[in-house]
């Protein structure tokens, strides 16, 4: 079937524009997790939901940063008023926890240049 | 704070040799580790899980070990190809929950 999708795969803003990174996770899998990953790192959390509802956000930098999944599915990453430092590659995971199954499923990721 | 330590530099190996790599954490209690694999420009891939209570396990050529007294897991691809080269990623959770990664190490296998 098919995976976790991520759209669009490169986006380049100037600094101070809006951004949003759409995440359409594998059908049917409950939770869904977004992170960030600068180049050369790993994955860094951001923020957790559980169908509609945002379990955990306590890693998302900013209050620039702002994420939704409104009907339990797709879910948007925005980053409103961007900043350099903001350039990365966002990475979205779906799962779906049962029988003790805790591996994820990433997406591509989504590269954002901010110039 | 917690904190993750892969191996800092790539590895590089033969083709047929066992390649080793190495995760260590401080500060952290996790019930899960696993394993993933990361090629450039695309998502990690799940490779292998082990829990607390696991000292080891294989999946056909690679196998993972975890000592939660040492704070440290291996991770070893046997008759290492080629097609193994890529970046692997040590991440930690506590149970269904956000998983913590390490850096990663770049492994490069030699022909």
């Amino acid at each position: 079937g098919a995976g976790v999708s991520q759209s669009p795969r490169y986006k380049v803003a100037k600094r101070g524009q809006d951004v949003a990174l759409r995440c359409d996770p594998i059908s049917g899998h409950v939770s869904l997790f977004w992170y960030q990953q600068a180049l050369g790192q790993g994955p860094e959390f951001l923020t957790y939901f559980q169908n509609e509802a945002q379990l955990d956000k306590s890693g998302l930098p900013s209050d620039r940063f702002f994420a939704e999944r409104p009907e339990g599915s797709v879910s948007t990453l925005k980053i409103q008023r961007t900043q350099q430092e903001d350039s990365a590659v966002y990475l979205c995971a779906s799962t779906q926890p049962q029988g003790g199954q805790y591996e994820q499923y990433f997406g591509p990721g989504t590269r954002l240049t901010v110039t | 704070s917690q904190k993750i330590e892969q191996n800092s530099e790539a590895l590089n190996i033969q083709e047929g040799k066992t390649a080793t790599l190495t995760c260590n954490y401080t500060n952290y209690s996790p019930a899960y580790l696993q394993w993933y694999r990361q090629d450039p420009g695309r998502g990690p891939v799940f490779l292998l899980l082990i829990r607390e209570n696991e000292k080891e396990k294989r999946k056909e050529r690679l196998k993972v070990t975890f000592d939660t007294t040492l704070k440290q897991s291996l991770f070893h691809i046997t008759a290492s190809q080629p097609a193994d080269s890529a970046t692997y990623l040590c991440a930690l959770s506590r149970g269904y929950s956000t998983l913590t990664f390490g850096k990663g190490t770049m492994l490069l296998v030699s022909p």
